[in-house]
C-alpha cells in the first residue's frame, strides 16, 4: 500500500476485555515497530519485527501485551485484560530496512472504560 | 532520567517569524537522530542525521547534529499556521536493535 495503515482509528472497549490492533506496514518493509504514546509525550518502544520474528520485545510492559507478524507482514497487537492505564495510540512504524527512516502509520486510538 | 530532551516544550510565534527548536540526548552507541511533525496521530518524517556538522534542508526547515556536544537544532523559517504541530525528536543508539527513543515534543503554535 502507499502508507502504513492501521485498523481501527478507534478502539473503545471496557475494562478486562481483549483487543486487537492491527498493521499494515509498507509493502516490501521488512522492519515493523509498535509504539504507544501517551497525551503530552512521545512515542515509547514497545516491540521490533525484523521479518517474522520479535528482534526486539523490551518495551512491552508486562505479559498482558503480545504482538505477532506470522508472514512478515501484517502484525497484531494483541492485549489481554485490559486496564484503564492502557488508554493511549498505538502507533506502528515501517522502514525498508533496519536504520533506515521509519514511516508511520494514523495509530490506533484506545480507550479503556 | 529522560534521555532525549527537547525544548521548549511549547511554543507560540506569528506567521513569518523564525523558530528554533531544541533536542539533546545522553545515549550510549549513537547512530541517528530523526526529527518528525505530529499533526493528529501519525508522525511524519523530516529529517535523519547521522554526521555533525551537515546541514539537512527541505525548503523552510532545516536541521544540524552536533555529536560533540550531543544536540541538534530544527529550524524553520517564514513560519505559517500550517507548521502549526508537535515536533518530535528520536534518537536511535544501542547495541543491534533499531528502535527509537523519543522525546516529549515541542508544541509549536503559528498565530496568523
Amino acid at each position: 500500500g502507499a502508507g502504513v495503515s492501521q485498523t481501527p482509528s478507534n478502539k473503545v472497549t471496557e475494562k478486562g476485555k481483549y483487543v486487537e490492533l492491527r498493521c499494515d506496514p509498507i509493502s516490501g518493509h521488512t522492519a515493523l515497530y509498535w509504539y504507544r504514546q501517551s497525551l503530552g509525550q512521545g512515542p515509547e518502544f514497545l516491540i521490533y519485527f525484523q521479518g517474522t520474528g520479535a528482534a526486539d520485545d523490551s518495551g512491552l510492559p508486562n505479559d498482558r501485551f503480545f504482538a505477532v507478524r506470522p508472514e512478515g507482514s501484517v502484525s497484531t497487537l494483541k492485549i489481554q485484560r485490559t486496564e484503564r492505564g492502557d488508554s493511549a495510540v498505538y502507533l506502528c512504524a515501517s522502514s525498508m530496512h533496519p536504520n533506515t527512516e521509519a514511516f508511520f502509520g494514523q495509530g490506533t486510538r484506545l480507550t479503556v472504560v | 532520567e529522560d534521555k532525549v530532551v527537547q525544548s521548549p516544550l511549547s511554543l507560540v510565534v506569528h506567521e513569518g517569524d523564525t523558530v528554533t527548536l531544541n533536542c539533546s540526548y545522553e545515549v550510549t552507541n549513537f547512530r541517528s537522530l530523526l526529527w518528525y511533525k505530529q499533526e493528529k496521530k501519525a508522525p511524519t518524517f523530516l529529517f535523519m542525521l547521522t554526521s555533525s556538522g551537515i546541514e539537512k534542508k527541505s525548503g523552510r526547515l532545516s536541521s544540524i547534529l552536533d555529536k560533540k556536544e550531543l544536540f541538534s537544532i530544527l529550524n524553520i523559517t517564514a513560519t505559517q499556521t500550517g507548521d502549526s504541530a508537535v515536533y518530535l525528536c528520536a534518537v536511535e543508539w544501542g547495541g543491534s536493535n533499531y528502535k527509537l527513543t523519543f522525546g516529549k515534543g515541542t508544541l509549536l503554535t503559528v498565530n496568523p
